[in-house]
């Protein structure tokens, strides 16, 4: 149980262009949904927190208006890249909380590179 | 201070041996306690949670935490060259939906 999987794995796309990230949980429901980033031999990095059929609360320093988040069903977050740039070429990661706990169950992640 | 902090490692260990990982918290109101493993080019994956006091065993993997010292540690034993990865600790502070991660430490079985 508690499988969460990310659409799609890989993206590579032009500088300019838009990239959305679908995360989904697959057998429950994920009040929360929690989006990260991952450089390459860095931590995890949250950009933001959704919750279902209200507005993402974004962490410092994160831009809302580039990285547009969705959380329209309690299975379903999107994570939209607007006018990607090569310095968000990175590993975006989301996860997934079930409602009744404090357990984040991660999806396996979507490579982005901006050429 | 970092709300999480791990031993840095990296951490060398020949197979067969027991893995000692550490993680120091600053919130002392946290109750929620996490061990996640990320394979290399790979997302975190869930290995264990505690929530009590002292030991809790799952297979090879024993997670202890003592709540007093705000420390909570994993233990690997039998380490198997599979184990290699980076193990990350992670705390649901007080008050708190979030969870804070340790910046993770890299273990290497040796075969």
């Amino acid at each position: 149980g508690a499988v969460v999987s990310q659409h799609p794995s890989w993206v590579i796309c032009k500088s300019g262009t838009s990239v959305k990230i679908e995360c989904r949980s697959l057998d429950f429901q994920a009040t929360t949904m929690f989006w990260y980033r991952q450089f390459p031999k860095q931590s995890l990095m949250l950009m933001a927190t959704s919750n279902e059929g209200s507005k993402a609360t974004y962490e410092q320093g994160v831009e809302k208006d580039k990285f547009l988040i969705n959380h329209a069903s309690l299975t379903l977050s999107t994570l939209t890249v607007t006018s990607a740039h090569p310095e968000d070429s990175s590993f975006y990661i989301c996860s997934a909380r079930i409602h009744t706990g404090e357990t984040q169950y991660f999806g396996p992640g979507t490579r982005l590179l901006v050429l | 201070q970092k709300e999480v902090e791990q031993n840095s490692g990296p951490l060398s260990v020949p197979e067969g041996a027991i893995a000692s990982l550490n993680c120091t918290y600053s919130d002392r109101g946290s109750q929620s306690f996490f061990w996640y493993r990320q394979y290399s080019g790979k997302s975190p994956e869930l290995i264990m949670s505690i929530y009590s006091n002292g030991d809790k065993e799952d297979g090879r993997f024993t997670a202890q935490l003592n709540k007093a010292s705000q420390y909570v540690s994993l233990l690997i034993r039998d380490s198997q060259p599979s184990d290699s990865a980076t193990y990350l600790c992670a705390v649901n502070p007080a008050n708190d939906y979030k969870l804070s991660f340790g910046a993770g430490t890299t273990v290497t079985v040796r075969a």
